[in-house]
C-alpha cells in the first residue's frame, strides 16, 4: 500500500511569489492534515479535511494560505503571495477516522521543504 | 505554557545503553499519547502509542504514562546507531496532534 505522498520534496522561490504545495493521502483516508514545521519550533496543526469538507482550519497563520481537498482525495495547499517566515517544512498526513479517542493512526507524507527569498 | 514540553537534547547515549526519553502535557483532559520518530529529512513515524496509566512494552521501547503528574516517557533499552534520530511526542487535541519540540538521540559506538 502506498503511503502519503507529497509534492514538491523542495521549493524555493522568492517573497510575493506563489507556491502550491500537493498531497496525495493513502487511498481511502477520510481525513487529512496539514502540518508546518518551521525552524528550531514544533510541528503546528494548520488544517483538518474530512473528505472534501474543511473540519478544523484554526492553524492555518493568515488569508495567504488556500487549502483544497476537492472531490476528498488530494489536497492542495497555496500560499500567496509568500513570505520570508513561511519558509519551513509542511507535511501532510491522512487517517482512516477521526482521532477522537486516539485509536487512530496519523501516517506522514515526508514533507515540502518551502524556502522563501 | 506549551500544550507539549520536550528537552530538545541532544540526548548522548552509548550503544546497548538505555535512552530516557520525558515528554509533559497541559491538558488534563488527554486520553492519548503518541511517540514517533523522525529521521533527518524524512516523515515523522509513530512507534508508540499509549492510553491507560502504566507500562506499555512493544519490542525495545516502553512507554510510561502518569496521568496525574501529566507526564510520558518514552524509554529505549539497548540503544542502537540506528535508533538516532528525533523523538517527537505528540497529544491528540479534537482531531488535530500537539507536538512537543522533539528531542534528538545520538547513539554513539
Amino acid at each position: 500500500e502506498a503511503g502519503v505522498t507529497q509534492f514538491p520534496s523542495h521549493s524555493v522561490i522568492e517573497k510575493g511569489q506563489t507556491v502550491t504545495l500537493r498531497c496525495d493521502p493513502i487511498s481511502g483516508h477520510d481525513n487529512l492534515y496539514w502540518y508546518r514545521r518551521v525552524m528550531g519550533k514544533e510541528i503546528k496543526f494548520l488544517l483538518h479535511f474530512v473528505k472534501e469538507s474543511k473540519q478544523d482550519e484554526s492553524g492555518m497563520p493568515n488569508n495567504r494560505f488556500l487549502a483544497e481537498r476537492t472531490g476528498g482525495t488530494y489536497s492542495t495547499l497555496k500560499v500567496q503571495p509568500a513570505e520570508l517566515e513561511d519558509s519551513g517544512v509542511y507535511f501532510c498526513a491522512s487517517s482512516q477516522d477521526r482521532l477522537l479517542l486516539g485509536t487512530d493512526t496519523q501516517y506522514f507524507g515526508p514533507g515540502t521543504r518551502l524556502t522563501v527569498l | 505554557q506549551k500544550e507539549v514540553e520536550q528537552n530538545s537534547g541532544p540526548l548522548s547515549v552509548p550503544e546497548g545503553a538505555i535512552a530516557s526519553l520525558n515528554c509533559t502535557y497541559s491538558d488534563r483532559g488527554s486520553q492519548s499519547f503518541f511517540w514517533y520518530r523522525q529521521y533527518s529529512g524524512k516523515s515523522p513515524e509513530l512507534i508508540m502509542s499509549i492510553y491507560s496509566n502504566g507500562d506499555k512494552e512493544d519490542g525495545r521501547f516502553t512507554a510510561q504514562l502518569n496521568k496525574a503528574s501529566q507526564y510520558v516517557s518514552l524509554l529505549i533499552r539497548d540503544s542502537q546507531p540506528s535508533d538516532s534520530a528525533t523523538y517527537l511526542c505528540a497529544v491528540p487535541s479534537w482531531g488535530k496532534l500537539q507536538f512537543g519540540a522533539g528531542t534528538q538521540v545520538v547513539v554513539t559506538p
